[in-house]
């Protein structure tokens, strides 16, 4: 009963590099996402998948970059840090793809920090 | 566009107490869905319930209670007799049935102080 697991925890970058933030969920879930957390704006969707091979860009793309080459699991890359994506990012999941009929799964949760 | 609007930012009450916390919400589709999630101190997400914009029957939980009304677009969570474990924040959500894939627009979430 893993559901959604996100690696790391916790990451400080320098402005530049690059990393990638993992996602895996067990659950067979078509639809994964990545959203981020900032102080008094809830969460934003940055990049989803409706399956393997498909993605589309959310509401805030910009700076990242994603792909799905399996169902199981859904990387987000940050191929340049800035300071801007110091947040915290959260990977979700649900079995339908559309409709919100589905509830999404969230998992824990990456604090990322950039300096 | 849709829009989910919390505007109490932080609320502060002492156990026992019943508290009501808002949500109104904006969006041009018929079918929607409605969610509430709960963010404890630990970070992770909860997911407490969900309502399609069909059913406008309020819906009890325990000391859970969601208040949903089309005419005025909210869809108001109640805790009744609060603990102090219910301090977290909660974020209220819409999905559109016609919306990209799944996405949940979020209000910016209150923070709930429960003290003992």
């Amino acid at each position: 009963n893993a559901g959604v697991t996100q690696t790391p925890k916790f990451q400080v970058l320098k402005t530049g590099q690059s990393m990638t933030l993992q996602c895996a969920q067990d659950m067979n879930h078509e639809y994964m996402s990545w959203y981020r957390q900032d102080p008094g704006m809830g969460l934003r969707l940055i990049h989803y998948s409706v399956g393997a091979g498909i993605t589309d860009q959310g509401e805030v793309p910009n700076g990242y970059n994603v792909s799905r080459s399996t169902t199981e699991d859904f990387p987000l890359r940050l191929l340049s840090a800035a300071p801007s994506q110091t947040s915290v990012y959260f990977c979700a999941s649900s079995y339908l793809p559309t409709g919100g009929n589905s509830p999404l799964h969230f998992g824990n949760g990456t604090r990322l920090t950039v300096t | 566009a849709q829009k989910v609007t919390q505007a109490q930012t932080e609320i502060s009450v002492v156990e026992k107490e019943d508290v009501t916390l808002d949500c109104v919400y904006e969006t041009r589709d018929t079918t929607y869905y409605l969610f509430w999630y709960k963010q404890p101190p630990s970070g992770e997400l909860v997911f407490l319930i969900r309502r399609n914009s069909f059913d406008e029957q309020n819906e009890i939980s325990g000391r859970y209670s969601w208040n949903f009304q089309k005419s005025t677009s909210s869809f108001n969570f109640t805790i009744t007799a609060s603990q102090v474990v219910d301090s977290a924040v909660y974020f209220c959500a819409l999905s559109e049935a016609l919306g990209a894939g799944n996405m949940l627009t979020f209000g910016g979430g209150t923070r709930l102080m429960v003290k003992p």
